[in-house]
Order: C-alpha cells, then sequence, then structure tokens
C-alpha cells in the first residue's frame, strides 16, 4: 500500500521557469514531511522539509507547500536550473523525531532544458 | 568526515549464492538504516540499528536477509540464496537519534544484479 504518492512519473521545464512537483499522502499520521533529490549513480540527498505546524517552507529557490487538509504538498523551484535536472523523491514520516522510517514516493523525474 | 560509504558499489551474483553489503555510517551517528530501491519505485524500509541494537524490521526483510552492526559502528547486510527479485539498489543511511530537520544521510548505496 503506497502511502505517499507522486503521479507524476516525469517533467520537463524550460530553464528560468518554475518547477512544481507534487506529492499526495494518506496516512494522516504523517506530519513531518521532507524532499530528496537524486542523481544517478547517487543516493538520495536531502533538499528541503516542514513540518505540519507550518504550511510553507522556504530554502533559496525552493519551496515547499504542504496542504494538510487535502493531504497534498508540493515543491517549487523557482528559476529552474538544467543542474537540479534530476528525481525527486518525496517522503514522509510520524514526526521529526519519533518514527523510525520514512515512508517514499515513487519520484518525479524533472529534465530542466536549457 | 567523507559521509556515508558503501562497499562494494556493484555487485552481480548468479541466483542462489550468498552477497555481502558494508555500509560506514557518519561516525557520530548513532542510528543506521538499511534501504531498498527497485527500478520505478522510492526507497522502502528494510532495517535500522540503534548503536548495535536492531530496533525494527520490515516484512521486506525476508529469512534470507540478515543485517548486523556488531560493535555500533559498520553494518552489513547479507542475502542467502539470492533470487532474481533481490535484484535493486540497497541504500544506507545515517542518522543521530534525534535526526533534526534535515532527515538521513544516505550513502550512494549498493546496485546489487542477479542473474
Amino acid at each position: 500500500d503506497q502511502q505517499v504518492k507522486q503521479n507524476s512519473p516525469s517533467l520537463s521545464v524550460q530553464e528560468g521557469r518554475i518547477s512544481i512537483l507534487n506529492c499526495d499522502y494518506t496516512n494522516s499520521m504523517f506530519d513531518y514531511f521532507l524532499w530528496y533529490k537524486k542523481y544517478p549513480a547517487e543516493g538520495p540527498t536531502f533538499l528541503i522539509s516542514i513540518s505540519s505546524i507550518k504550511d510553507k517552507n522556504e530554502d533559496g529557490r525552493f519551496t515547499v507547500f504542504l496542504n494538510k487538509s487535502a493531504k497534498h504538498l508540493s515543491l517549487h523551484i523557482v528559476p529552474s536550473q538544467p543542474g537540479d535536472s534530476a528525481v525527486y523523491f518525496c517522503a514522509a514520516s510520524p514526526g521529526m523525531n519519533t518514527g523510525n522510517q520514512f515512508y517514499f514516493g515513487t519520484g518525479t523525474s524533472l529534465t530542466v532544458i536549457p | 568526515d567523507t559521509g556515508v560509504s558503501q562497499d562494494p558499489r556493484h555487485k552481480i551474483t548468479k541466483r542462489g549464492q550468498n552477497v555481502t553489503f558494508r555500509c560506514d555510517p557518519i561516525s557520530e551517528h548513532n542510528r543506521l538504516y538499511w534501504y531498498r530501491q527497485t527500478l520505478g519505485q522510492g526507497p522502502e524500509f528494510l532495517t535500522y540499528f540503534q548503536n548495535e541494537a536492531q530496533l525494527e524490521k520490515s516484512r521486506l526483510l525476508s529469512d534470507r536477509f540478515s543485517a548486523e552492526r556488531p560493535k555500533g559502528s559498520f553494518s552489513t547486510l547479507e542475502i542467502q540464496r539470492t533470487e532474481q527479485g533481490d535484484s535493486a539498489m540497497y541504500l544506507c543511511a545515517s542518522s543521530l537519534v534525534y535526526r533534526g530537520s534535515n532527515g538521513y544521510t544516505f550513502g550512494s548505496g549498493t546496485r546489487l544484479t542477479v542473474v
């Protein structure tokens, strides 16, 4: 049972435009969410996180929005750069320091076209 | 500190053989996790250790799989009698007990191909 879903396997965006990656979850116990970025032949690297007490968290070009009522979060990248081309995974956990595992989505492959 | 190290990076084995992977976490991290990622899927939790104690195992971890962290530092994941369905990327990650806002640090993974 996939508790975290990324329904878009791929996304292509022109350089300089906004990239929006979406993620849905089903488990209402999840209250801590992260985005990881993965290049080929490398492990996932942490990108940005948000806890359920917030609805937005920003870090430079990256912003994550959380809509708890819809059980939906999104990652916005503005402006998109060719180096952002990677697979992005959404992950969820029941608490920042509780829970022992993250539940990952299936990933969205972002291609930023120069 | 060079982060989380995994060895080997790639392993090709014949069906029925045993394989063992090693993970060296970030030195001050006392939690160590193993995940598995198959093609087109996200990482799936297998097991985790706090120091040398294995505190949780996923139902994905069949009796052919065993993980150890004997001295609370490096960890090994062994798969006995490998099957083609075991072909995947095996990811190790580490963290402090209190993860903070950054989640885990992952290694680069070991890609297993069972032929």
